[in-house]
């Protein structure tokens, strides 16, 4: 049984440039977070995606976009890259939305480097 | 606002020695928190977590953890420490109980020495 699996591993952008990572949830699960995780910071929630829809947002702008397909994998895209942007992006799954829930699991991330 | 903040940026214990990780949270509830641990290249996983009742609770891989309301503490512990320990530990707490919306700590990072 695969757990979450995010692609690319790595990714070298400039700025300005666009990206999409992809995030493909644990087997029964159907909800999706996206963390940053800065060199040295804890992650830090972007936004979660359930049912195809955004419902919660993070402190992150507008150039941070997701979706969410039928098959319950998401996308993050960021548009007009930064240098800060440069991080390690984590993808959580779960099975429904609550904080309780205990089958929170993480993939192994996408190390976005942007120069 | 919800905060957490983890004093030691890295620690070294030697291998068989007891660890505490220190972990203080701003909330204004009742708080859920949570510890977990990073190892190079890989994902977060899970040790434990406190969600109400009794205030020590018990994790994965012989580690336990004891909530404090009244210090705003909830220190990550184990009483005797191997080499595969040596990672990377973050402390949590989550924001409410829609959505898994978790703030976390600057983490600590831990080396244990032979």
């Amino acid at each position: 049984d695969a757990g979450v699996t995010q692609s690319p591993t790595h990714l070298i952008k400039t700025r300005g440039q666009q990206v999409t990572l992809r995030c493909s949830p644990k087997s029964g699960h159907d909800t999706v977070s996206w963390y940053q995780q800065a060199l040295g910071q804890g992650p830090q929630f972007i936004f979660q995606y359930y049912e195809e829809e955004e419902r919660q947002r993070g402190n992150f702008p507008d150039r941070f976009s997701g979706h969410q397909f039928p098959n319950y994998s998401s996308e993050l895209n960021v548009n007009a890259l930064l240098l800060g942007d440069s991080a390690l992006y984590l993808c959580a799954s779960s099975f429904r939305t609550g904080i309780t829930n205990e089958k929170l699991f993480f993939g192994s991330g996408t190390q976005l480097s942007v120069l | 606002a919800q905060s957490v903040t983890q004093p030691d940026i890295h620690i070294t214990v030697s291998e068989g020695a007891s660890l505490e990780l220190r972990c203080n949270y701003s909330y204004g509830a009742t708080p859920y928190l949570f510890w977990y641990v990073q190892s190079p290249g890989q994902g977060l996983q899970l040790l434990l977590k406190y969600f109400s009742g009794d205030t020590l609770v018990q994790g994965i891989k012989g580690f336990e953890a004891e909530f404090k309301r009244s210090q705003s503490s909830f220190n990550l512990r184990k009483p005797s420490v191997h080499w595969s320990d040596a990672a990377e530990y973050f402390c949590a707490v989550g924001a409410n109980t829609y959505g898994n919306q978790f703030y976390f700590g600057t983490g600590t990072s831990l080396t244990v020495i032979p």
